[in-house]
């Protein structure tokens, strides 16, 4: 178990719907990581947020949006949802805005649009 | 741009055998490099990192040391394990703090 949690575990919506991924980082950590890993695109860097900054953007769509909030929870939004988007996502969070620093990834969620 | 190409696979051994995974990377400037372990239904798992040239991490047995002449950060074990069959990722960060992974190659050791 890393601590870092993430709700829900499973999500499938229709195309079209938003849903909202929810990350708890491990108590103490200031940086939170997005990331999605589906079969086509492998591992994508999405965003990262340091207390409640954001840090640096990766592949992240314009459909797709982050916030960290003071309690240093996160969420990604995704709205417009289309197939493609149907993926794992993970979260990780990291004591530092340093990416050397070790991060302690989430169980995913497994999003699937139909 | 940044990339990081790893070896295809899957890769099957037989337990006490000897492991190479082959990772080249592209980049500007002076990445860090890492290599992370998923284990089926779970999250990814630092193996292993060097922050600068010609340093070695290790971890569990295995090791990798980062080489700028040749861009590669190969990843290596002596004597795999059955324990050890999982997907192995390596990465670059580069200074805009900016996450690279490669394709993952899938580890089966078979007993």
């Amino acid at each position: 178990d890393s601590g870092v949690t993430q709700t829900p575990k499973h999500l499938i919506t229709a195309t079209g719907q938003r849903v909202t991924l929810r990350c708890s980082p491990r108590s103490g950590d200031l940086s939170v990581y997005w990331y999605q890993q589906s079969l086509d695109q492998g591992l994508q860097f999405l965003i990262q947020y340091y207390n409640g900054e954001e840090r640096a953007k990766g592949n992240i769509l314009e459909r797709f949006s982050a916030q960290q909030f003071p309690d240093l929870h996160s969420e990604l939004n995704l709205s417009s949802l289309e197939l493609g988007d149907s993926a794992l996502y993970f979260c990780a969070s990291s004591v530092s805005w340093d990416t050397t620093y070790e991060q302690y990834f989430g169980p995913g969620t497994r999003l699937t649009v139909t | 741009g940044n990339s990081v190409t790893q070896m295809e696979g899957p890769v099957t051994l037989s337990e006490e055998a000897f492991l190479t995974i082959n990772c080249t990377y592209t980049a500007t400037g002076y990445p860090s490099l890492f290599w992370y372990v998923q284990y089926p239904g779970e999250g990814l798992q630092l193996l292993l990192k060097a922050t600068k040239a010609d340093d070695k991490g290790s971890n569990k047995g295995f090791e990798a040391t980062y080489r700028k002449e040749t861009t590669s950060f190969h990843l290596e074990k002596g004597s795999v394990q059955v324990s050890d069959s999982a997907v192995y990722f390596c990465a670059l960060s580069d200074n805009g703090n900016q996450f690279y992974f490669g394709t993952g190659t899938s580890l089966t050791v078979i007993p």
